[in-house]
């Protein structure tokens, strides 16, 4: 069955850096989101991305986040300067369509900010 | 605004136990899906089920059996003959609209004692 792939599985970074945490969504799949839990707690929406722009984003997702899919396969999230608060595991997801359908998870990229 | 609600953040069971993990959910649509995943302790999001505000017929899938109820906003999930593989976090999980935007509880840890 097909997968969401993320890489790496684990990244760390210093305080200020810039990461990129890389996803490749179902091949046929429009739509694509990030998620992210904080450890021990819930998984809390960052952004829905579809026919290449934003469709919807939460708070959470700041200045500092940008996301991107440059070509046509990969979908990737930017946190530009890094806080230690961005300590969390980050769940890229996607859907082949909006309805009748449930989000097909990633593994997961557990970011560490020291 | 959607909203879930896992009162019981942590259960112990002995294995062979059978155990329920309530969710009860607030939203004013009136189509939307409500889903359960769970996360072992690898950390990964496994899709375990889905379904529809017009579809209230209970679900079975081997050891696992979903009870929905409209009436009371519930949506609650049974282990039956709980085993230790199936200790792990279990989210129980909202959405409605067109963009999939999910709205998780805060999470159900199950630890099943052997």
């Amino acid at each position: 069955e097909p997968e969401v792939t993320q890489t790496p599985s684990h990244q760390v970074t210093q305080m200020g850096q810039e990461v990129i945490l890389r996803c490749v969504p179902i091949s046929n799949h429009l739509y694509f989101y990030w998620y992210r839990q904080i450890l021990g707690q819930k998984v809390e929406f960052l952004v829905s991305f579809y026919n290449n722009e934003i469709s919807e984003k939460s708070e959470i997702f700041d200045d500092q986040f940008s996301v991107e899919r440059p070509d046509g396969s990969n979908f990737t999230l930017k946190i530009r300067s890094t806080k230690l608060e961005d300590s969390a595991m980050y769940f890229c997801a996607s859907l082949r369509q909006a309805k009748n359908s449930p989000l097909h998870f990633g593994n997961g990229t557990r970011l560490t900010v020291t | 605004a959607q909203k879930v609600t896992q009162a019981q953040t942590e259960i112990s069971v002995v294995e062979k136990e059978d155990v329920t993990l309530d969710c009860v959910y607030e939203t004013r649509d009136t189509t939307y899906y409500l889903f359960w995943y769970k996360q072992p302790p690898s950390g990964e999001l496994v899709f375990l089920i889905r379904r529809n505000s017009f579809d209230e017929q209970n679900e079975i899938s081997g050891r696992y059996s979903w009870n929905f109820q409209k009436s009371t906003s519930s949506f609650n999930f049974t282990i039956t003959a709980s085993q230790v593989v199936d200790s792990a976090v279990y989210f129980c999980a909202l959405t409605s609209g067109g963009y999939q935007k999910v709205t998780f509880g805060i999470g159900t840890k199950l630890q099943v004692i052997p």
